[in-house]
């Protein structure tokens, strides 16, 4: 069965840093990973999908990368905002149609 | 835009009642998917659904049910609410295929609670 796990569970940077977010999964084979944001009381806002044939995919100051065969992706904020702020969550597509979720990491940027 | 449509934001209810939640897509997703989601949990599946009167279930569909007659829309049942039953409630929808490409899409979640 796959297993998501997301660390760290919870971070705090300064406005301006660089950062990076990590997702672990255990079954490699998979279709695709999708990161999210979640905003308190929100539902999820796509960020990024990387296909499984896919090593990064970019989105202005957000970056994601897969390394599928040690079943690891990370985002990598740059110059991160206070508006940056949220919980971020990784999903993993290996069962065709079905989703398993990381639990998130809370990032909050400091002004 | 995909757009995913929960009907309430916000809902209150009293043990025992019948619940419905319900759920719109406009972009003529073949799946559509029901969550729910609590402090320390994460997101769980209760139920999806790949086609119209088609359902599967997730991983906690105990206490629960769903009904999809017609493509864009997607309801959760709860028969009777329970105190356990106070959650988010999220609702998704993706295309389904190609695989590679399936993304899900999210409404903006029903806060449930159950007095």
């Amino acid at each position: 069965k796959q297993e998501v796990t997301q660390i760290p569970a919870a971070l705090s940077v300064p406005e301006g840093e660089n950062l990076v977010l990590n997702c672990s999964f255990t079954d490699s084979a998979i279709y695709n990973l999708q990161w999210f944001r979640q905003d308190p009381g929100k539902g999820l806002t796509s960020l990024l999908l990387i296909q499984s044939s896919q090593r990064e995919q970019t989105s202005g100051r957000l970056n994601a990368s897969l390394d599928k065969s040690s079943g690891r992706s990370t985002l990598y904020i740059a110059a991160s905002q206070p508006g940056d702020s949220a919980t971020y969550l990784c999903a993993v597509n290996n069962y065709g149609q079905n989703f398993v979720f990381g639990p998130g990491t809370r990032l909050s940027v400091l002004p | 835009d995909v757009k995913v449509t929960q009907s309430s934001r916000y809902l209150v209810k009293r043990t025992g009642e019948k619940v419905f939640l319900e759920c719109v897509q406009d972009m003529d997703h073949e799946n559509m998917f029901w969550y729910r989601q609590d402090p320390g949990l994460g997101l769980r599946l209760i139920y999806f659904s790949y086609d119209v009167k088609m359902k599967e279930k997730g991983d906690i569909p105990e206490g629960y049910s769903v009904s999809r007659e017609k493509k864009e829309r997607f309801s959760l049942i709860l028969e009777s609410a329970s105190t356990n039953q106070t959650s988010m409630y999220l609702c998704a929808s993706s295309p389904g295929l190609p695989l590679a490409k399936n993304i899900q899409y999210f409404g903006a979640g029903t806060r449930l609670s159950v007095l």
